[in-house]
Parts: structure tokens; C-alpha cells; sequence
């Protein structure tokens, strides 16, 4: 079946770490995304991209980076520079158009320790 | 402002009961609409698109009113399982998703 995987699904970083978040999905879409949910707010967008690599800032890419190498694959680095990153971290894929909703991956929750 | 608005809730209704509520969006040009389904610590689901003629999947109604810049959800013969929080959904004109926050409907037996 085709569908969109993260991993892992929790995640403990150390203050000053880096650690990165995977993403891949076999659906074949085009454009990829990263967002994060913190409790009783809406996801907020910090990275997409449309197409292998390419890829851009959303509302919130400070203290993030990502990168597009392969068009199956949308890995999320959290820098140490994020200052408040425990959240509940979502990736996603679309297929062309703008009548294409979204389809998510489970997510990844990380805490800081 | 924020782009996509909803009124958080909770709505608790019996069993059976029927529940509707809004949200705002805040970009005239939006061009499509959706409603996500939530459940506690899980990832979103695509619930329905939302049609400017409106649309029905099962007990499910989805509106658009373009002129005052709102969709609604109404949900009829509510069941236990439909417990979990509605995200509004907005597109704009660069394929990004706009989410609203969500709204909670809690069904009691």
C-alpha cells in the first residue's frame, strides 16, 4: 500500500543537539512538507518543496533545515538553534493540483531533555 | 489575523444529535477548502473537500459561502466514533495549506 512514513515516532534530544526527523513516502507526489503542531494551536508550515531539489522557507524555518535529494524522501533536521522545539512534528505529500488535499505521515514527537 | 479561524469548542452532544459549526478564512482568493479529522495524538485525516455547491458524504454536509468567507461542517445522527477535533483547511494560490486550529466535538453515550 502506498503511504507516507516518519520516523521515529518519539524522539529525546538533548539541549545543543541536532537531530533529524525522516519522511518517505511512495505515493509518487511531487511536493512534499514539514509542519509542527504544538498543543491547541494549528499546524504551522516550516518547510516545503515541490520538486527534487528545491525547497522552501514556510512561516517558521528558523532553527530548521531540510533537504530533497530524492523525490521519495523530505528529511527535517531541528538545530540547536530551534530554542523551543518539543512539538509534534507532521511531514506530507500532495500530487498535483490544488484540489489535492494532504496526506500525512504519523508524525514524530520530540522532546527536549 | 489569522488566516483560518475556528471556533475551538468543546461541543458536547448526545448520541444522535446533530452538531454544526464554522470557520473564517481570511484570503478572498483561497481557491480550495477542506475538513481534516484529528484524533488525539494522531496524525490528520482527510475528512472531505468542500465544493462550492456544497457536498454530502453520509451524515457528513460540508458548505462554502465564498461571499462571507466561510465553510461549515454540519454532522447528523452523531456517533461516539466521531469524536475528535475538525481542522478547517484553506489552500491559497501556491498549493500551502492554511490550518485552522480546530475544532473539538466531543459525543457522549
Amino acid at each position: 500500500d502506498g503511504g507516507i512514513t516518519q520516523s521515529p515516532k518519539y524522539l529525546f534530544r538533548k539541549e545543543g543537539q541536532n537531530v533529524t526527523l525522516s519522511c518517505e513516502q511512495n505515493l509518487n507526489h511531487d511536493a512534499m512538507y514539514w509542519y509542527r503542531q504544538d498543543p491547541g494551536q494549528g499546524l504551522r508550515l516550516i518547510y516545503y518543496s515541490q520538486i527534487v531539489n528545491d525547497f522552501q522557507k514556510g512561516d517558521i524555518a528558523e532553527g530548521y533545515s531540510v533537504s530533497r535529494e530524492k523525490k521519495e524522501s523530505f528529511p527535517l533536521t531541528v538545530t540547536s538553534a530551534q530554542k523551543n522545539p518539543t512539538a509534534f512534528y507532521l511531514c506530507a505529500s500532495s500530487g498535483q493540483g490544488r484540489n489535492y488535499g494532504y496526506t500525512f505521515g504519523s508524525g514524530t514527537r520530540l522532546t527536549v531533555v | 489575523r489569522k488566516e483560518v479561524e475556528q471556533d475551538p469548542g468543546p461541543f458536547n452532544v448526545p448520541e444522535g444529535a446533530t452538531v454544526a459549526f464554522n470557520c473564517t478564512y481570511s484570503n478572498s482568493a483561497s481557491q480550495s477548502f477542506f475538513w481534516y479529522r484529528q484524533d488525539c495524538r494522531k496524525e490528520p485525516k482527510l475528512l472531505m473537500s468542500v465544493y462550492s455547491s456544497g457536498n454530502e458524504d453520509g451524515r457528513f454536509t460540508a458548505q462554502l459561502n465564498r461571499a462571507s468567507q466561510y465553510i461549515s461542517l454540519l454532522i447528523r445522527d452523531s456517533k461516539l466514533s466521531d469524536s475528535a477535533t475538525y481542522l478547517c483547511v484553506v489552500t491559497s494560490n501556491d498549493y500551502k495549506l492554511s490550518f485552522g486550529a480546530g475544532t473539538t466535538v466531543t459525543v457522549r453515550a
